[in-house]
């Protein structure tokens, strides 16, 4: 069975950099797509990017130059990183697997907040 | 970018009615939509892909159809457990974009 579990803090400062990790079992991310979508308050869904089979990666242009998304296939897991958040970059991160999502983390909150 | 409306953001229904959910897409996506349902706690479940395939899993109660623009998540009969967030996503071309969720209640 394909299970993915987001790790990371829960409080990030404005400023600073959010980072999160994925991690996969049940199926390599050596293959498929791997990504990263955000819910915000009042449920609003923005996919942010992926990572995929190959390790070439794709962002949403609304992310511009803040967005990283890397991977470790030798403990399969991805990451996400994100700098210079503000509080607009509260919301509930999802990692999920493919372009159409059959696969789904159970998210974690991020807070942005001094 | 692909806007995708959902334009009801909100539903209320009985148990074995059956509701519709529409998503109108900016423009043509071909058949590249899906639908999910999220409730709360519970990771985010894919219904339909390609517009109408039912994902492994999903209920045959559960339909979709549309193509180009305009899309319909059709639930029959419905069931006490099918309360939830509900949204559409293409993947018609990056970014991949969602529409804004239909709140389904169950009266």
């Amino acid at each position: 069975e394909v299970q993915l579990q987001e790790s990371g803090p829960g409080l990030v400062k404005p400023s600073q950099s959010l980072s999160l990790t994925c991690s996969v079992t049940g199926y390599s991310i050596t293959s498929n797509y791997w990504g990263w979508i955000r819910k915000f308050p009042g449920n609003k869904m923005e996919w942010m990017g992926y990572i995929s089979y190959s390790g070439s990666t794709s962002y949403n242009p609304s992310l511009k130059s803040r967005i990283s998304i890397t991977r470790d296939t030798s403990k399969n897991q991805f990451f996400l990183q994100l700098n210079s958040v503000t509080t607009e970059d509260t919301a509930t991160y999802y990692c999920a697997r493919g372009r159409w999502f059959a696969y789904w983390g159970q998210g974690t909150l991020v807070t942005v907040s001094s | 970018d692909v806007q995708m409306t959902q334009s009801l953001s909100y539903l209320a229904a009985s148990p074995g009615e059956s509701v519709s959910i529409s998503c109108k897409a900016s423009k043509s996506i071909s058949n590249y939509l899906a639908w999910y349902q999220q409730k709360p706690g519970e990771a985010y479940k894919l219904l339909i892909y390609s517009g109408s395939t039912l994902q492994s899993g999903t209920p045959s109660r559960f339909s979709g159809s549309g193509s180009g623009t305009d899309f319909t998540l059709t639930i029959r009969s419905l069931e006490p457990e099918d309360f939830g967030l509900y949204y559409c996503q293409q993947y018609y071309e990056k970014p991949l974009t969602f529409g804004s969720g239909t709140k389904l209640e169950i009266k």
